[in-house]
């Protein structure tokens, strides 16, 4: 499984744009990068995945590294209802997502 | 938009006892995974299941655990005899490829 690094918390104003940042230099060529978010006391959700260019859907954009050891997830315009912890996490089909500690994401008002 | 549904959403048992967890997933998805969170603790992959028989499991699913698909409808994840260190959240989860992998909202285990 590739190792991720990311921030274990940001904070953001409401409304603001939110980069979160992703490490995984140890990603494999197969690999698609894929995001999901946990909402408090929520199962996990998935936001967003991509293998090699950017990627846009209506939660949020995901802009991948030329040499892909790392991403960056954006938030266009954060909501109070974006604030949960996000997961970057290397996947190649249908295998089990291993998640880490995630980046808690507050907004603030 | 198509939902994962979990029963029952709390489920409290004495030690020892049996519990079936239940899981209703996406109707055409033929990938099916259980996840669990202890609480304050990272999501933990459990087992995953394809074809009618087990793909991939961790080691925390050992021989007292056990995955059913009795019909073409239920994914069941059974505890034989619960311990204390069983009390977590259990999510289910689905997947077909294009749009990630969704997730149940989870059924809350106390075990007492």
């Amino acid at each position: 499984d590739a190792k991720t690094t990311q921030p274990n918390s940001m904070e953001s104003n409401e409304e603001e744009p939110v980069h979160l940042p992703c490490n995984h230099s140890t990603i494999s060529g197969t690999d698609y990068i894929h995001w999901y978010r946990q909402l408090p006391s929520q199962g996990p959700e998935y936001v967003i995945h991509g293998l090699t260019s950017n990627v846009n859907n209506r939660m949020a954009s995901l802009a991948i590294a030329e040499d892909r050891k790392s991403s960056t997830l954006i938030l266009h315009r954060a909501t109070l209802r974006d604030a949960a912890v996000y997961y970057c996490i290397p996947l190649t089909g249908f295998q089990k997502l291993v998640f880490g500690t995630g980046t808690r994401l507050l907004v603030s008002p | 938009e198509p939902e994962v549904t979990q029963t029952p959403s709390h489920q409290v048992t004495q030690m020892g006892q049996e519990v079936i967890l239940r899981c209703v997933p996406i109707s055409n998805h033929l990938y099916f995974y259980w996840y669990r969170q202890i609480l304050g603790q990272k999501v933990e992959f459990l087992v995953s299941f394809y074809n009618n028989e087990i793909s991939e499991k961790s080691e925390i699913f050992d021989d007292q655990f056990s995955v059913e698909r009795p019909d073409g409808s239920n994914f069941t994840l059974k505890i034989r005899s619960t311990k204390l260190e069983d009390s977590a959240m259990y999510f289910c989860a689905s997947n077909q490829g294009a749009d990630g992998y969704t997730f149940g909202s989870g059924t809350r285990l106390t075990v007492v």
